[in-house]
């Protein structure tokens, strides 16, 4: 079975400074789908960035980024010039390639942007 | 930009009592999906429907539980008969064809006494 693992419950920052969080995942599969949501105080699930396994190349989605170490099953999140609209919990999720459609979440970290 | 959206956003009810939430999903979506979050933990798979039948479900999603696209846009979770521990944070998503991508609404919360 599948499994998400976020190691990091909470971390803190400073406004404009840079902050990565950490995930690692396993699986025996080789097709895969990886992401990180936000999950703000009001509770709606965001989508922040999107890794396809094949790819090597890293994702990038403007200040967002993703560094993506498929031999070591590794999915960290690196957020630069961290903003206060950055503070909110962050999930990673799997989704296993094929017919199933189930995302599998991490427990999440909690990240505060101090001003 | 189109939206996946639930109603309502809160819902209180009581121990015993049936309820349904409802979702409109992104219009061009096929997939549907119902997640939960209790309060400080993990969001967690309920169920996926495609095609006007249920193509995958966890073990959470038990009799109690149905799921239902009554017509062309709306798609609802229904809970029988609720229990304390189904007080949670209901999110439904969508995602397309093609795409993986699953959007989800901004959540039903749901509390019962």
């Amino acid at each position: 079975a599948q499994t998400v693992t976020q190691s990091q419950p909470e971390m803190s920052v400073q406004e404009a400074e840079t902050v990565t969080l950490s995930c690692t995942y396993d699986t025996s599969e080789s097709n895969y789908y990886l992401f990180w949501y936000k999950q703000p105080p009001s509770r709606q699930m965001i989508l922040v960035i999107r890794q396809e396994a094949y790819k090597q190349q890293n994702a990038t989605e403007n200040r967002f980024s993703v560094n993506f170490q498929k031999a070591a099953k590794s999915f960290s999140l690196k957020i630069s010039d961290s903003q206060l609209g950055d503070t909110a919990m962050y999930f990673c999720a799997f989704l296993r390639g094929g017919a199933t459609n189930k995302l599998i979440f991490g427990t999440g970290t909690l990240l505060a942007v101090q001003p | 930009e189109p939206e996946v959206t639930q109603t309502p956003s809160h819902q209180v009810t009581q121990m015993g009592q049936e309820v349904i939430l409802r979702c409109v999903p992104i219009s061009n979506h096929l997939y549907f999906y119902w997640y939960r979050q209790i309060l400080g933990q993990k969001v967690e798979f309920l169920v996926s429907f495609y095609n006007n039948e249920i193509s995958e479900k966890s073990e959470i999603f038990d009799d109690q539980f149905s799921v239902e696209r009554p017509d062309g846009s709306n798609f609802t979770l229904k809970i029988r008969s609720t229990k304390l521990e189904d007080s949670a944070m209901y999110f439904c998503a969508s995602s397309g064809r093609i795409d993986r991508l699953q959007y989800f609404g901004p959540g039903t919360r749901l509390l019962v006494l």
